[in-house]
């Protein structure tokens, strides 16, 4: 099965700061990928599908690119509200199952 | 409101069995495929099983495969996960989560709170 990275692990940023998050899948999944912001205590919300997709109600200030192997996160300007950890998640048809990433933390500078 | 609500969990013994409920509301639920996701205390997300709208089609997790059934009532809007035979590396917080509406679409666009299962003796 396909697996997923994540880098960094966590960081430290400050409001109004530009954070990029990277998932790095071991095999080509073309653009099947979400990415996931999970706050303490709280379940996973989805923020971006098809690697690029803006899920409805998420801010603008979230965006998704990459295809292949490669996937960014990008909060343009990181708001009080967005410290959390972040998951990307993609589907391997053989054997069925979903995978995520091993997520990344970002707190506060 | 458009909303899941799990419940069930609990603390077991190793061995032991639980019957967890997710109650789907806001939805047409019978339209939907749904999955059982876990998180285990401090760690990332796990996927545990999936079935297809109708439950004709059912997929497990090579972790709990021969230990967890996943199954469906559509006329009571309500999901299922009976785990036997739990072990400590089953204690997790479980949610119930939607499939992404959409042929090919493979992701969660809806989730529960959640329902911790602790296993201990």
């Amino acid at each position: 099965a396909i697996q997923l990275t994540q880098s960094p692990s966590s960081l430290s940023a400050s409001v109004g700061d530009r954070v990029t998050i990277t998932c790095r899948a071991s095999q080509g999944i073309s653009s099947a990928l979400a990415w996931y912001q999970q706050k303490p205590g709280k379940a996973p919300k989805l923020l971006i599908y098809d690697a690029s997709s803006l899920e409805s109600g998420v801010p603008s200030r979230f965006s998704g690119s990459g295809s292949g192997t490669d996937f960014t996160l990008t909060i343009s300007s990181l708001q009080p509200e967005d410290f959390a950890t972040y998951y990307c998640q993609q589907f391997n048809s053989y054997p069925f199952s979903f995978t995520f990433g091993p997520g990344t933390k970002v707190d506060i500078k | 409101e458009v909303q899941l609500v799990e419940s069930g969990g609990g603390l077991v013994q190793p061995g032991g069995s639980l019957r967890l409920s997710c109650a789907a509301s806001g939805f047409t639920f019978s339209s939907y495929e749904m999955n059982w996701v876990r998180q285990a205390p401090g760690k990332g997300l796990e996927w545990v099983s999936y079935i297809s709208s109708s439950g004709s089609t059912i997929y497990y997790a090579d972790s709990v495969k021969g230990r967890f059934t996943i199954s469906r009532d559509n006329a009571k809007n309500s999901l299922y996960l009976q785990m036997n035979s739990l072990r400590a590396e089953d204690t997790a917080v479980y949610y119930c989560a939607r499939d992404f509406p959409g042929q090919d679409l493979w992701y969660f666009d809806l989730w529960g709170r959640g329902t911790l299962v602790t296993v201990s003796s």
